[in-house]
């Protein structure tokens, strides 16, 4: 099993260009989460998929941050235009149902200068 | 509105003594009790759970257990060794996909 497996693991980038973070769950999941983590404010949930559907929105920060799972096997997260503030990990999360456990995955480290 | 409280939020252990993280919940419809360990640069990573039906459950040297009445939880580690120095989370969920996680806890294992 490959894990969920998320793209870059690293981007550096400045203020106002957009960025696209990328999730593949694992294989067989339904559910698929997007999280973001900083010290000051810890893992935040940002969307929650269920089936390819975004179900709960209610985290993204801004009109800024959006979301698309075109398939069941791919998911972005893209910032436009992003912002020093938005310096953060986003993890991406899989699981398989409604109360089953969620898998991480390594994580992208955002730098926005 | 929903919570987890965990403490403490650091713990410095010798290595070989035991070490205990807590957490109490507000919402009682919560079933599912998920340990996540999260080490430098990593992604949180399950180390063992509890659905509401237990009280206790046991993995080699991880153990947790659960009292529904006074809603809290606790994760025991004994014997604790360097490699288990991380940041631990704990989570709740009432079988929804919502978890609300814990602010966790920074073990340190003193070789």
């Amino acid at each position: 099993d490959a894990g969920v497996i998320q793209s870059p693991r690293h981007e550096v980038t400045e203020m106002g260009q957009e960025v696209t973070l990328r999730c593949k769950p694992i294989s067989g999941h339904n559910s698929l989460f997007w999280y973001r983590q900083t010290m000051m404010r810890g893992l935040e949930l940002l969307i929650y998929f269920n089936n390819n559907v975004p179900i709960d929105d209610s985290g993204m920060p801004e009109d800024r941050f959006s979301a698309k799972m075109p398939n069941a096997s791919f998911s972005t997260l893209k910032i436009q235009p992003s912002e020093p503030r938005d310096s953060a990990v986003y993890f991406c999360a899989s699981s398989s149902g409604l109360g089953e456990t969620q898998y991480f995955g390594p994580g992208t480290r955002l730098l926005v200068l | 509105g929903e919570n987890v409280e965990q403490h403490p939020s650091t713990l410095s252990v010798q290595e070989g003594d035991s070490a205990v993280i807590k957490c109490t919940y507000s919402d009682s419809a919560s079933n599912y009790f998920p340990w996540y360990k999260q080490e430098l640069g990593k992604r949180p990573q399950l180390i063992i759970d509890i659905r509401s039906n237990v009280g206790e459950k046991k993995d080699q040297r991880i153990a947790v257990t659960l009292n529904k009445t006074a809603k809290h939880f606790s994760l025991h580690i004994t014997e604790t060794q360097p490699e288990d120095s991380a940041v631990y989370f704990c989570a709740a969920s009432t079988g929804t996909y919502k978890y609300i996680f814990g602010t966790g806890t920074r073990l340190k294992v003193l070789a």
